[in-house]
């Protein structure tokens, strides 16, 4: 079974780069037809997919946060990384990473989430 | 504004049964057979409780069914109870240029 579990810096300023890691146990990230996600969610609000790097390295981005999203994996760590650039008020949210199975469209594995607040 | 319209919220009795509804297009919902159904207690990262529509990974109670039609997808629990009281969240692939997308979510009261 797989576990997952984020880390980072959990304060970022305004127009700087919150940049998360998604450390992953039970399974081997170049697993054949999982992608490994990131997700959010603003206090008091729903879940917004960021987006996904699939085990070949393609990544998919949502289209309203595609100019300042990367997401990388880290092969030899087991791991993947989410980099969110010029960060604003309105990126303050829990981030949660999560194992994307795509053949089922299912987020089947979760990470407990980490809070990131923006402000000065 | 999400892109899958949930109900705000919904409330039972327990034992009583209950139906959420997650209402999409033509272009995620009603096109692939790739929706999803998560559970969240509060200060709790989101649980898995139904995929490809209406099916039940393994370990989630009986009592939680999915079921969708046209553009519509719908989560039904049974049985309710209080455990049950929650946040539920639809979710749909939506093809290869938007790719995922989420329901704004339905808090569960169990009276």
């Amino acid at each position: 079974q797989l576990q997952l579990q984020e880390s980072g810096s959990g304060l970022v300023k305004p127009s700087q780069t919150l940049s998360l890691t998604c450390a992953v146990s039970g399974g081997s990230i170049s697993s054949g037809g999982y992608s490994w996600s990131w997700i959010r969610q603003p206090p008091g609000k729903g879940l917004e997919w960021i987006g996904y790097i699939y085990h070949s390295g393609s990544t998919y981005y949502n289209p309203s946060l595609k100019s300042r999203v990367t997401i990388s994996v880290d092969r030899s760590k087991n791991q993947f990384s989410l980099k969110l650039s010029s960060v604003t008020a309105a990126d303050t949210a829990v981030y949660y990473c999560a194992s994307y199975f795509m053949v089922q469209g299912v987020m089947d594995y979760w990470g407990q989430g980490t809070l990131v607040t923006v402000s000065s | 504004q999400s892109a899958l319209t949930q109900p705000a919220s919904v409330s039972g009795s327990p034992g009583q049964s209950i139906t959420i509804s997650c209402t999409g297009t033509s272009s995620d919902v009603g096109s692939y057979n790739l929706v999803s159904w998560y559970q969240q207690h509060p200060g709790k990262a989101p649980k898995l409780m139904i995929y490809e529509g209406s099916k039940r990974p393994s370990g989630v109670s009986n009592r939680f069914s999915g079921s969708k039609s046209g553009n519509t997808a719908s989560l039904t629990i049974s049985g309710l109870q209080a455990e049950d009281e929650a946040d539920y969240y639809c979710c749909s692939y939506a093809g290869s240029s938007t790719n995922v997308v989420f329901g704004g979510g339905t808090k569960l009261t169990v009276l």
